[in-house]
């Protein structure tokens, strides 16, 4: 079975301009997060959802971010407009249950975007 | 202070050497993850554990709740084990990372 996959891997922008990141869970995972990781530094959580409902958004820039899970299955994450200080690798991680504290997370590949 | 504190930051050994890794947390947890991240990758999970230890191939993992501490060991490490290793509190429905340990081992 395939696992989260995240598309694209890699996003060059210029500042100012809007950009889209792309996850598909494991299925039959409705939980799924979104995380941002800075270089050097462990990944912060963005958002989580349970199936369609965004339950923490709280550390989500809502000036320039949002998140979409139509359908509880996948996900989109936007920044519009992409500044330079969001240059990070995003990564989207799914599990079985709402309790990720005690249950094994599964992580995509990441997609790394690099403002200019 | 960080919530998750791993040292140390940077590690390099020689093909074959025991290597440990550490981590300490401030927050109460449902388990303790260590966590694998391959430059450019994506992270996959090691361990997740609670209590006591666990082993998997030459890779072992340890903690004690009571001293909120946990470590990674590796065994007669490799240059494939070259690699960001991250240890994550989990509690409260999240993760809550430290920024990892850069192993480099060299042949």
């Amino acid at each position: 079975e395939a696992g989260v996959v995240q598309s694209p891997r890699y996003k060059i922008i210029e500042k100012k301009q809007p950009v889209a990141f792309w996850c598909n869970p494991i299925s039959g995972h409705n939980t799924l997060y979104w995380y941002r990781q800075n270089l050097g530094q462990g990944p912060e959580l963005l958002i989580r959802y349970e199936n369609e409902e965004a339950v923490d958004d709280s550390q989500l820039p809502k000036d320039r971010f949002s998140a979409e899970r139509l359908k509880g299955v996948d996900s989109t994450l936007k920044i519009q407009p992409a500044e330079l200080g969001d240059s990070a690798v995003y990564l989207c991680a799914s599990c079985g249950s709402s309790w990720l504290g005690n249950t094994e997370a599964f992580f995509g590949q990441g997609t790394r975007l690099t403002v200019v | 202070k960080n919530e998750v504190e791993q040292s140390p930051q940077n590690l390099t050994a020689q093909e074959g050497e025991f290597i440990t890794i550490n981590c300490s947390y401030s927050v109460g947890i449902s388990a303790l993850h260590w966590l694998q991240q391959h430059p450019g990758g994506g992270i996959v999970s090691l361990f997740m554990l609670s209590s006591g230890k666990k082993k998997h191939g030459r890779l072992i993992a340890t903690i004690n709740i009571q001293e909120k501490h946990s470590s990674l060991h590796i065994t007669a490490s490799h240059p494939r084990d070259s690699a960001v290793y991250i240890c994550a509190a989990g509690s409260n429905y999240k993760l809550t990372f430290g920024k990892g340990t850069l192993l480099t081992v060299n042949p």
